[in-house]
């Protein structure tokens, strides 16, 4: 089945600690994005990246990290410069010219607190 | 910058009731509107995706219609199923900044 795997469900982070959140995609798209939810708000753009070894920042990137090495994965690093981490942080993926011009897939959601 | 506004918030109703959802957006210059299904502690679920370019789109008992001119979309649902119940949101796309999330309607059904 082609979809979007993110791991881990959960997880724990201790202050002043790097963590990173795996996501990854077998839908051959091109386009992937990490998006930040909070409650009460809307998703937030973390970072995005629209081919292999490119990545871009998004409204809210301060003190997170990504890597665009192969196109099945795009990796988050929640570093311990990010203040407030806790959230629920979601991967997507789009194919085609432009952000979500064709159905957008996400994954089940990594859900971060910090202890 | 884009604003999409949900209304209602939160909807209660009976099974069996056709119920509208509502968005509206501030920009009009979008090339697409999505709507997503979330579950709690659970990622999205595209329901249906309407180019910039067409009124409407329908997939089973969920049909979705777009007026650009005047900002707004809204979600039918049909005979509505106690299994519909879930968060719905509204997304616009203007590009790969331009990605706009509505903050969605949490919908009950009551069997």
């Amino acid at each position: 089945d082609g979809g979007i795997t993110q791991s881990p469900k959960y997880l724990f982070r201790k202050e002043g600690q790097n963590v990173t959140l795996s996501c990854e995609q077998n839908l051959n798209h091109d386009a992937m994005y990490w998006y930040r939810q909070d409650p009460g708000q809307g998703l937030r753009l973390i970072y995005y990246s629209q081919i292999v070894n490119d990545f871009q920042k998004g409204d809210i990137a301060e003190g997170y990290s990504v890597s665009r090495e192969k196109k099945e994965s795009f990796p988050l690093t929640v570093t311990s410069a990010q203040k407030n981490p806790t959230a629920f942080y979601l991967c997507a993926s789009s194919n085609g010219q432009g952000a979500f011009n064709t159905e957008a897939f996400f994954g089940q959601g990594t859900r971060l607190t910090v202890v | 910058k884009q604003e999409v506004t949900q209304i209602p918030a939160a909807l209660s109703v009976p099974e069996g009731e056709n119920l509208v959802l509502n968005c509206s957006f501030t920009d009009s210059a979008i090339y697409n509107l999505q709507w997503f299904r979330q579950d709690p502690g659970k990622g999205l679920t595209s329901l249906l995706l309407i180019q910039s370019s067409q009124r409407e789109q329908t997939s089973g008992r969920l049909n979705a219609s777009l007026d650009k001119s005047s900002g707004r979309s809204t979600l039918y649902i049909a005979a509505s199923q106690p299994g519909d119940s879930a968060t719905y949101l509204c997304v616009t796309a203007g590009g790969y900044q331009k990605v706009t999330f509505g903050i969605g309607t949490k919908l009950q059904v009551i069997p």
